[in-house]
């Protein structure tokens, strides 16, 4: 079973920049989340795509952008990058995204904003 | 979603239980438990989860309190590589499967 791989792992941009962030589900999910993980603190939502389509997003600006593919990997996309962007990008899959599913976490992508 | 409250540490003997406690007073009937740890510089895993009844896995126990308002997470035999960041969270149902973190317990583990 392979589990949730993302990429790139390490990522430096400078502000004002765009950046594309991947992500492969486990076999057999069907939904991914993302989550943004600043330094010390717990990763906080920002987004859910099930069956391509995002049904769920956190309290995060819309220059924070998602698509999932049919074969349900995913990307996550941000614009304009500011200072405070840098953090850890977290993606996690479950089978459906029923609340008694478990999501499974990639090891995510350090992004650095200069 | 249902606020979690954990110890901000905790420290373990190697080979003793680990029993990490969360409260989660406000949890509402709908709302799963779900514990998550975190080693450095990697991702969250996935240790257990449940509604009402005690679970158990490979990993850990998970003993929720009849009136559902706490729960603790039992590691039967802590190793060194047990040492991470423990998190309890709560996850509605109808909320796209949000999980909301807080800050966690970091629980060490000492030789």
């Amino acid at each position: 079973e392979t589990g949730v791989t993302q990429s790139p792992t390490h990522l430096i941009k400078t502000r004002g920049q765009q950046v594309t962030l991947r992500c492969s589900s486990q076999s057999g999910h069907n939904t991914v989340s993302w989550y943004q993980q600043a330094l010390g603190q717990g990763p906080q939502f920002i987004f859910q795509y099930y069956r391509e389509e995002e049904n769920g997003r956190g309290n995060f600006p819309p220059r924070f952008s998602g698509l999932q593919f049919p074969n349900y990997s995913s990307e996550l996309n941000v614009n304009a990058l500011e200072l405070d962007d840098s953090a850890l990008y977290l993606c996690a899959s479950s089978n459906s995204g029923g609340v008694d599913q478990p999501q499974h976490f990639g090891d995510g992508t350090r992004l650095s904003i200069l | 979603d249902a606020k979690t409250t954990q110890p901000t540490s905790m420290d373990c003997a190697e080979g003793r239980a680990a029993n990490l406690p969360c409260n989660h007073s406000t949890i509402s009937g709908n709302e799963y438990v779900y514990w998550y740890r975190q080693i450095h510089s990697q991702g969250p895993q996935y240790i257990i989860h449940g509604l009402k009844n005690n679970e158990t896995n490979e990993m850990a126990s998970l003993i929720i309190t009849e009136d559902r308002k706490s729960s603790t997470l039992i590691l039967p035999h802590a190793t060194l590589r047990d040492t991470a960041v423990y998190y309890c969270i709560v996850r509605v149902d109808g909320n796209a499967g949000k999980s909301t973190f807080g800050d966690g317990t970091t629980l060490t583990v000492k030789p």
